[in-house]
């Protein structure tokens, strides 16, 4: 079983939609999560860690849920500038294979 | 501050042969990381570090080795390159562990023919 999965997607969403990932973890003693960014070409950059009490970062809101052992990315009002693939991170070095978003004008 | 560079951007190998990818962070990070991330995948971790001197595997070693001799440079290693370590490699240096982000150099386009 992998250490993380994600749905690969892609998301296609129009401009002002809400958007919702999951990502899946194997291991149940894992200590830290995050959402990546990654635009084409380019390398991952840090988007948000994810807390156990969730966290919110305008747009975005992250959350975990340890018992389905699963972290969520939540985006509401997408913008075009949100097309980009997500990537979950479980324990700072596992990586999901990524979820791709475009959002439509 | 540079953050994580990386060289060269580019490379074209051929089977057999070998080099060597640069990486220097100036954070003054004691972790840094290699991975590699093959086309629609997520990325893999090839090796790792935790401060100068020291270097373990990771999950994807075969075929590379690395060295850390200052805290700023972990340059990787590829021996007798296959078809096979055709990928985008990326550096990452990270304050600490588990619970600290990573920051990640532009990546290697590597192929190997």
């Amino acid at each position: 079983r992998k250490e993380v999965e994600q749905d690969p997607g892609p998301f296609n969403v129009p401009e002002g939609a809400t958007v919702a990932f999951n990502c899946t973890y194997s291991n149940s003693a894992s200590q830290s999560f995050f959402w990546y960014r990654q635009d084409c070409r380019k390398e991952p950059k840090l988007l948000m860690s994810v807390y156990s009490s969730g966290n919110e970062d305008g747009r975005f809101t992250a959350q975990l849920n340890r018992a389905s052992q699963y972290i969520s990315l939540l985006i509401r009002d997408s913008k075009l500038s949100d097309s980009a693939t997500y990537l979950c991170v479980v324990n700072q070095f596992y990586f999901g294979t990524g979820t791709s978003l475009t959002v439509i004008p | 501050n540079a953050g994580v560079t990386q060289t060269p951007k580019f490379r074209i190998l051929k089977i057999g042969q070998s080099m060597t990818l640069q990486c220097t962070q100036d954070m003054n990070h004691n972790y840094m990381y290699w991975y590699r991330q093959d086309p629609g995948m997520g990325l893999k971790l090839i090796y790792y570090s935790v401060g100068a001197g020291i270097t373990d595997k990771g999950e994807v070693p075969n075929g590379y080795n690395v060295s850390r001799s200052t805290t700023e440079d972990f340059p990787l290693r590829l021996e007798l390159a296959a078809p096979s370590q055709t990928s985008v490699y990326f550096c990452a240096s990270s304050y600490g562990d588990l619970r600290y982000e990573q920051y990640f150099g532009p990546g290697t386009r590597l192929t190997v023919t």
